[in-house]
């Protein structure tokens, strides 16, 4: 069975500052990739996807992602961040063809002013 | 924007309660999911569900769960009989062929 690693649980950075959270899977075939954000008492908010083609995904609100496919790994980056990307983040990941996302543990981001 | 509705919010229950949780997916999507979350844990997936069945399901969805499409608009998830460890955050999500996955908000269930 597929498993997604997020080994940030708990990043703290300053305003301005940036940021690379890191996300593994292990699964052997083709898979898609998801970032999703949890701000507080919100639902999960997709921020960006990768299926196929470039590897750099750009995303919504400055984020963008690199799949690097020889290190199973889709880290997700931001080159300023804000007070408003406080929130909880999940990498997710489900083999192609197929519609169950694994995610990873999260990773929770506290930005501060 | 569409959204995925969600209700209640927080439902309490008596162990071995039936619960059912309710969730409004997006209009247009064709695929319907159930996730939760315990506590301090992963996100899990639990059952998606297309063309009127279940499509996939974790070994979490066991006989005690059930899902149904009662209507158009409409996506449950019945627990039968609920066990303390039934307590976590519940999430519905619909998505598109594109893997366009919406969630909502989510429902507390805590089980006493």
């Amino acid at each position: 069975a597929q498993s997604v690693s997020q080994h940030n649980h708990h990043v703290i950075l300053s305003e301005a500052a940036s940021l690379e959270l890191g996300c593994n899977y292990s699964y052997g075939g083709t898979v898609n990739l998801f970032w999703y954000v949890q701000y507080p008492g919100q639902h999960l908010q997709l921020l960006l996807k990768y299926f196929s083609g470039d590897p750099l995904v750009k995303g919504i609100k400055g984020f963008e992602a690199e799949f690097i496919k020889s290190k199973f790994s889709f880290n997700l980056r931001k080159p300023s961040v804000q007070w408003s990307d406080t929130a909880e983040y999940f990498c997710a990941v489900n083999p192609t063809g197929r519609r169950a996302l694994t995610f990873g543990s999260g990773t929770r981001l506290q930005v501060q002013p | 924007e569409p959204e995925v509705t969600q209700t209640p919010s927080h439902q309490v229950t008596q162990m071995g309660q039936e619960v059912i949780l309710r969730c409004v997916p997006i209009s247009n999507h064709l695929y319907f999911y159930w996730y939760r979350q315990i506590l301090g844990q992963k996100v899990e997936f639990l059952v998606s569900f297309y063309n009127n069945e279940i499509s996939e399901k974790s070994e979490i969805f066991d006989d005690q769960f059930s899902v149904e499409r009662p209507d158009g608009s409409n996506f449950t998830l019945k627990i039968r009989s609920t066990k303390l460890e039934d307590s976590a955050m519940y999430f519905c999500a619909s998505s598109d062929r594109d893997y366009g996955y919406t969630f909502g908000s989510g429902t507390r269930l805590t089980v006493v």
